[in-house]
């Protein structure tokens, strides 16, 4: 069965530290994975999707289909990095499966 | 544009109640959906539509019904309200299939 995991519920760093929000899944085809973000008081949205390879807000995101993950990268957290991040996997293009979420706090 | 926009914010109630919670979208955006998520929990799919007049069940359909008369609006019914039903639930929406989904801004339901 599809399937997207995200074992941290809470991930907490300090400003200025390096983050990785981890997200492995499992798929039997060929994967799309993407990261959504929600900031406080505002709407889920599109963070990234591996198939575009491109760095948002200083965030990347690499497929890795050996290892089935899609870490979610910052070198450098920012305090308004701050959010929820899901780890949504596609399935047939038209349906995302979600994972459970992790809260990042970023400290001053 | 607004986007998504979805009514009521909140709303409480009673078991055995009845509500339709309405979702709009002006991107003239063919794939509409909707999403519950509870608590601590990531959100599951309980409906989608390709188009207007076409609606498909996700994950987690039971106890719901939607419709798409038009391609703006996908209101999503929930005839005999159980406390199960207690929840957040998102609509979303997207131009082609693919996972670029732009979602509303959630209802909050309770059912006491």
């Amino acid at each position: 069965a599809q399937r997207v995991t995200q074992p941290e519920k809470l991930l907490s760093v300090f400003k200025g530290a390096p983050v990785e929000l981890k997200c492995n899944y499992s798929y039997s085809g060929s994967p799309e994975l993407f990261w959504y973000v929600q900031y406080s008081r505002q709407r889920l949205q599109l963070l990234l999707r591996h198939i575009s390879r491109e760095s948002i807000k200083g965030f990347t995101a690499d497929l890795n289909k050996g290892e089935t993950s899609f870490h979610l990268k910052k070198p450098f957290a920012q305090e308004e990095d701050s959010a929820m991040y899901y780890c949504a996997l596609s399935k047939n293009t038209d349906k995302l499966i979600f994972g459970t979420g992790t809260r990042l706090q970023v400290f001053p | 544009n607004a986007g998504v926009t979805q009514t009521p914010k909140f709303r409480i109630l009673k078991i055995g109640q009845s509500m339709t919670l309405q979702c709009t979208q002006d991107m003239n955006h063919n794939y509409m959906y909707w999403y519950r998520q509870d608590p601590g929990m990531g959100l599951k799919l309980i409906y989608y539509s390709v188009g207007a007049g076409i609606t498909d069940k996700g994950e987690v359909p039971n106890g719901y019904n939607v419709s798409r008369s038009t391609t703006e609006d996908f209101p999503l019914r929930l005839e005999l309200a159980a406390p199960s039903q207690t929840s957040v639930y998102f609509c979303a929406s997207s131009y082609i299939a693919s996972g670029t989904q732009f979602f509303g801004p959630g209802t909050r339901l309770t059912v006491l």
